[in-house]
């Protein structure tokens, strides 16, 4: 399997604009989640999906923050507009429907808002 | 809700030394318990995970952590320190309920010097 797929590795825009991030997760796991890392706050959990319905967003910094999970193999995390505090490692990962199941990361994506 | 705390940010040992990254989690139920590792620029991976068999849970690269309930820790422990084993250590436990939401450490950044 090829793993958790983000794109884009990396994106840099100025501050106003809209900032799609994507994530495929492993074929077959029904749980998938989006983290933010920063050095200031560490890996914090924004959204995850339960068989592509959010679950639990309490971790969307606010409103400008919006993700979605048309299909199993697809999730979008959008920013509109996008702000230099939003500059961080984005990660998703993904696992099976099960308490204690492990998640597998994608490889980030790196963003940089000017 | 669950907690877990890293003691100590940043470890430094010798190469051939003993590692130690020491983990504490807030639970009156026993949880799943998980290492991750994250090299520079790449995501997380999965060390190691407890989910209530062996109280001795050994992993990749050589290490293993020990399960203690009367202590409600799970320390990460490999006898002997490797060059390429400096990278950044997170604890993590599932929340409780028999959820698959994972509540992260703040991360160790162990470094091994020559």
């Amino acid at each position: 399997d090829a793993g958790v797929i983000q794109s884009p590795r990396h994106e840099v825009t100025e501050m106003g604009q809209e900032v799609t991030l994507r994530c495929k997760p492993i074929s077959g796991h029904n749980s998938l989640f989006w983290y933010r890392q920063t050095m200031m706050r560490g890996l914090e959990l924004l959204i995850y999906f339960n068989n592509n319905v959010p679950i639990d967003d309490s971790g969307m910094p606010e409103d400008r923050f919006s993700a979605k999970m048309p299909n199993a193999s697809f999730s979008t995390l959008k920013i509109q507009p996008s702000e230099p505090r939003d500059s961080a490692v984005y990660f998703c990962a993904s696992s099976l429907r099960l308490a204690g199941e492990t998640q597998y990361f994608g490889p980030g994506t790196r963003l940089l808002v000017l | 809700a669950q907690s877990v705390t890293q003691l100590g940010s940043h470890v430094s040992v010798s190469e051939g030394a003993l590692v130690l990254l020491r983990c504490n989690y807030s639970s009156s139920v026993p949880p799943y318990l998980f290492w991750y590792v994250q090299y520079p620029n790449q995501g997380l991976q999965l060390l190691l995970k407890y989910t209530s068999a062996a109280t001795l849970v050994k992993g990749i690269n050589g290490f293993e952590a020990e399960f203690k309930k009367s202590e409600t820790s799970f320390h990460l422990t490999k006898p002997s320190a490797h060059m390429s084993d400096a990278a950044e250590y997170f604890c993590a436990v599932s929340e409780q309920g028999g959820s698959e939401k994972l509540v992260f450490g703040k991360g160790t950044k162990l470094t091994v010097n020559p």
